[in-house]
């Protein structure tokens, strides 16, 4: 079975502090697909990054940061210097190929306060 | 280029009643998938078409959701009779026929079940 545990429910941050999501995958796919997801209050969902299972670089997009570790099932996600408009929920996700429905996590909310 | 549009943003009904959802892909975009989130639960996946014939239905949780992608195009679901936990906000997205491609999803249908 394919599951994603997002264990923060919620969480609150002073504005230019650094903030990490916790992602946790199970899959028994040996190729396998990683996703965030930004869901800002409007609404829609904004694709942020995809890993395949055979890269574990870790990856850096401006002030975002991805650390992608194969050997505990993690694919946590990093904002450095977060800004307000950072508020959000944050979905990681999991999908067998890339033709495959995509597993979600249940999100956390996260709070950037000024 | 425009995203995934779906229509209507939000939809309150009475228990009992039909809703019809509609989502309009990006042109162009073979595979259309449906996902919903009910309230303080996870992004789940519904169903993904392949142009008009429907890959994968494997999430459509009751003979009550009726799913359509006529001539490959825009798609609807219905839902009749609709119940109360049926509220959520319900996701489509679509992808191209490429492997490169990525599912972009739109702003979502908020269905409110009275």
């Amino acid at each position: 079975a394919q599951k994603v545990t997002q264990a923060q429910t919620e969480i609150s941050v002073v504005e230019k502090e650094d903030v990490t999501l916790d992602c946790v995958y199970e899959t028994r796919d040996t190729t396998y697909y990683l996703f965030w997801y930004k869901q800002p209050p409007s609404g829609e969902l904004v694709f942020l990054i995809r890993r395949n299972s055979f890269d574990e670089q870790n990856e850096i997009s401006g002030r975002y940061s991805w650390n992608f570790q194969k050997s505990t099932s993690s694919f946590n996600f990093t904002i450095t210097a977060s800004q307000v408009v950072d508020s959000a929920v944050y979905f990681c996700a999991l999908s067998a190929n890339r033709d495959d429905k995509i597993i979600f996590g249940k999100g956390t909310r996260l709070h950037i306060l000024p | 280029e425009a995203g995934v549009t779906q229509f209507p943003s939000h939809s309150v009904i009475e228990k009992g009643q039909t809703v019809t959802l509609r989502c309009d892909p990006i042109s162009g975009h073979d595979n259309l998938y449906w996902y919903r989130r009910v309230m303080g639960k996870e992004i789940k996946f519904l169903l993904h078409f392949v142009k008009e014939s429907k890959q994968d239905e494997s999430g459509m949780p009751n003979n009550r959701f009726l799913a359509e992608r006529t001539g490959g195009t825009y798609s609807t679901l219905k839902v009749q009779p609709a119940e109360l936990e049926d509220s959520g906000v319900y996701f489509c997205a679509s992808r191209p026929d490429s492997f490169l491609g990525e599912q972009y999803f739109g702003p979502g249908t908020r269905l409110t079940v009275t």
